[in-house]
């Protein structure tokens, strides 16, 4: 079954960082990239970045590259996405999310994880 | 404030066909190709269009999309309950040299 696999829901404190992975399965892990895409409550979309399956290669969004770091692990067929400074507009549904192809600029994403809910508060 | 502007809210009774408007600008929907997301309430968005004007698999041919200039579109013909939604519209924008995703439409079937 083709499918991405987030981990569970973090209850975070203002500073600290959170660290959420996306397991792939059902498909060729390396044939893709998965992005980061992030919903405040009540808010639209938001894309955080990107990490290429096979070479590693990452996009950020410039708001927060500063602050966010993509990974993944081939041999888990996992990509995480870590987020540091926490702030409570930080707070959000995180999905990790598969493109149709390996176009450049990204293709659609047709393929979404769940979601993992992000909680910063004191 | 979305790089990409769509209205925040359509409605139509059923069986009625409606538009959803999303406007950009050169470095994006001008240059890129345009999708769009369906999202209902409490799960994650789905893929409904891609390259304009393509249906994702699956998807319904009641709904179709097209793009012109600066400017894209999704309609959605004989209008069910089950298409209440919230749907976002997404594209490249080479400024910004990401994706970006426009405010979201809240559609109301009455």
């Amino acid at each position: 079954q083709v499918q991405l696999v987030q981990s569970g829901a973090e209850v975070k404190k203002p500073g600290a960082s959170v660290k959420v992975s996306c397991k792939a399965s059902g498909y060729s892990f390396t044939a893709y990239a998965i992005h980061w895409v992030r919903q405040a409550p009540g808010h639209g979309l938001e894309w955080l970045g990107w990490i290429n399956g096979g070479n590693g290669y990452k996009k950020l969004s410039r708001k927060f590259q500063d602050r966010l770091t993509i990974s993944r692990d081939t041999s888990a067929n996992t990509a995480y996405m870590d987020l540091s400074s926490l702030t409570s507009k930080d707070t959000a549904i995180y999905y990790c999310a598969r493109p149709l192809t390996g176009a450049n600029p990204p293709d659609g994403f047709d393929l979404w994880g769940l979601g993992t809910m992000v909680t910063v508060s004191s | 404030q979305s790089v990409l502007t769509q209205p925040p809210s359509v409605s139509g009774t059923p069986g009625q066909r409606v538009t959803i408007s999303c406007f950009g600008s050169d470095p994006n929907i001008g240059t890129n190709f345009v999708y769009w997301y369906q999202q209902l309430p409490g799960t994650a968005p789905k893929l409904l269009m891609y390259r304009n004007d393509h249906r994702a698999s699956g998807v319904s041919d009641r709904f179709s999309a097209s793009k012109s200039s600066t400017a894209a579109s999704l309609a959605i013909i004989g209008l069910r309950s089950e298409d209440e939604a919230e749907y976002y519209c997404a594209t490249w924008d080479d400024n910004l040299s990401g994706v970006v995703f426009g405010g979201g439409t809240k559609l109301t079937v009455l």
